[in-house]
């Protein structure tokens, strides 16, 4: 069955700590990845996409993300966070091409930086 | 520049009661979509459209209904009202199928007492 899965329910970290956010899938044939956040009571935003070419993404605010391939995997990463990131994190997966609109996402990892 | 509208933000419904959550889309996507967000589930999709006229179900479908009759507008329906439907509801719009939902609404809030 397709699926996400996201390894940390809710991370704490300081501020200017480094990042990094787990994501690993589970989807038959060529995929679109993406990490999307979501702020305190607003909606999600993308935060980047994948689709084909440099597997090492950049993103917005400074986040960047690497699909491996080999590993079904698509992490997310920050060097150094932000009291302004404390927010929910979800990565998401879907199939390339064909009619189907179905994005699977993860179950969210909640990120909370102190001050 | 609207976006993706979504009305309305909260609402209380009693178990039995019926409803619809519109959204509305001024970017002229082809695809919409519904999700649902519960606590530490992640989103999950109900149903979605490629095009005006077309609709097909998602991951959790039971217990909704939606109708594409524009390209703007894709209202989602609850006939019979159910505890298990409280949820917060994410409409989303996109060009085309490889861009994926980039443009969420706000979101509604819905609560099945």
């Amino acid at each position: 069955a397709q699926s996400v899965s996201q390894h940390n329910h809710h991370v704490i970290l300081s501020e200017a700590a480094s990042l990094e956010l787990g994501c690993n899938y589970s989807y038959g044939g060529t995929v679109n990845l993406f990490w999307y956040v979501q702020y305190p009571g607003q909606h999600l935003q993308l935060l980047l996409k994948y689709f084909s070419g440099d597997p090492l993404v950049k993103g917005i605010k400074g986040f960047e993300a690497e699909f491996i391939k080999s590993k079904f995997s698509f992490n997310l990463r920050k060097p150094s966070v932000q009291w302004s990131d404390t927010a929910e994190y979800f990565c998401a997966v879907t199939g390339r091409g064909g009619s189907q609109g179905n994005l699977i996402f993860g179950k969210g990892t909640k990120l909370s930086v102190k001050p | 520049n609207a976006g993706v509208t979504q009305t309305p933000k909260f609402r209380i419904l009693k178990i039995g009661q019926s409803m619809t959550l519109q959204c509305t889309q001024d970017m002229n996507h082809n695809y919409m979509y519904w999700y649902r967000q519960d606590p530490g589930m992640g989103l999950k999709l109900i149903y979605y459209s490629v095009g005006a006229g077309i609709t097909d179900k998602g991951e959790v479908p039971n217990g909704y209904n939606v109708s594409r009759s524009t390209t703007e507008d894709f209202p989602l329906r609850l006939e019979l009202a159910a505890p298990s439907q409280t949820s917060v509801y994410f409409c989303a719009s996109s060009y085309m199928v490889l861009d994926q939902p980039q443009h969420f609404g706000d979101g509604t809030r819905l609560s099945i007492l």
